[in-house]
């Protein structure tokens, strides 16, 4: 079945550090990708997605490019904050409207 | 804009009682989930509803949970009777859904469930 890998945590950084959180997936089909965040006590937001092969998600500075020939979609960014401190989902959209998650990334970023 | 709104934000409860959690949707949007997330499994999809009517239960644990969405700005989740592994948080979901695969997904702020 359809599924999503993402690198463990926690991530722990300093402030202006380059993140890099590794994403894979397994998928029959052209699934859509996205990047979810939760920051503490709340609800997941959207991040950025990708529908289809190449195309690349950006929003906040962070970047994500769909890899189709190496089934992947890894989230970038050049320059943490502290305020980027949140856990951090790869997750696909199958064809049947499902969203599969990843286990989903802790990132600490310290001042 | 009123996001997904769920009620109640924490609920404390002993084995055996029955549960309800309640969720309101965005407005004109199609679809509707229901999450759980746990440390031990992640988030969890338990069902989905169409247009008011479920798609997809095969997430739900046991005959325990069950989902109702009775018009297109109401939800609720019970879990009757609970246990002390349904303790988890909850989460609503809801997205517009011309194109399911593509379609963001608007999550509300999640039910802590404590089952003691």
């Amino acid at each position: 079945g359809d599924s999503v890998t993402q690198m463990e945590g926690p991530v722990t950084l300093s402030e202006e550090a380059f993140l890099t959180i590794n994403c894979t997936y397994t998928a029959t089909g052209y699934p859509s990708l996205f990047w979810y965040v939760q920051y503490p006590g709340e609800g997941l937001q959207l991040l950025l997605k990708a529908t289809k092969a190449d195309d690349k998600g950006s929003n906040k500075g962070f970047e994500a490019t769909y890899r189709k020939e190496t089934t992947s979609f890894h989230l970038e960014k050049g320059s943490v904050q502290v305020s980027d401190s949140a856990v951090y989902f790869c997750a696909l959209g199958n064809q049947g409207g499902k969203l599969i998650f990843g286990q989903g990334t802790e990132l600490s970023v310290k001042p | 804009d009123a996001g997904v709104i769920q009620s109640p934000r924490h609920e404390v409860t002993e084995m055996g009682q029955e549960v309800t959690l309640r969720c309101k949707p965005i407005s004109g949007h199609d679809y509707l989930f229901w999450y759980r997330q746990t440390m031990m499994r992640g988030l969890e999809l338990l069902i989905y509803f169409n247009n008011n009517v479920p798609i997809d239960d095969s997430g739900m644990p046991e005959d325990r949970f069950s989902a109702k969405m009775p018009n297109a700005s109401f939800s609720t989740l019970k879990i009757q009777p609970s246990e002390p592994r349904d303790s988890a948080v909850y989460f609503c979901a809801s997205s517009w859904g011309p194109s399911r695969s593509t379609d963001t997904q608007y999550f509300g702020p999640g039910t802590r469930l404590t089952v003691l």
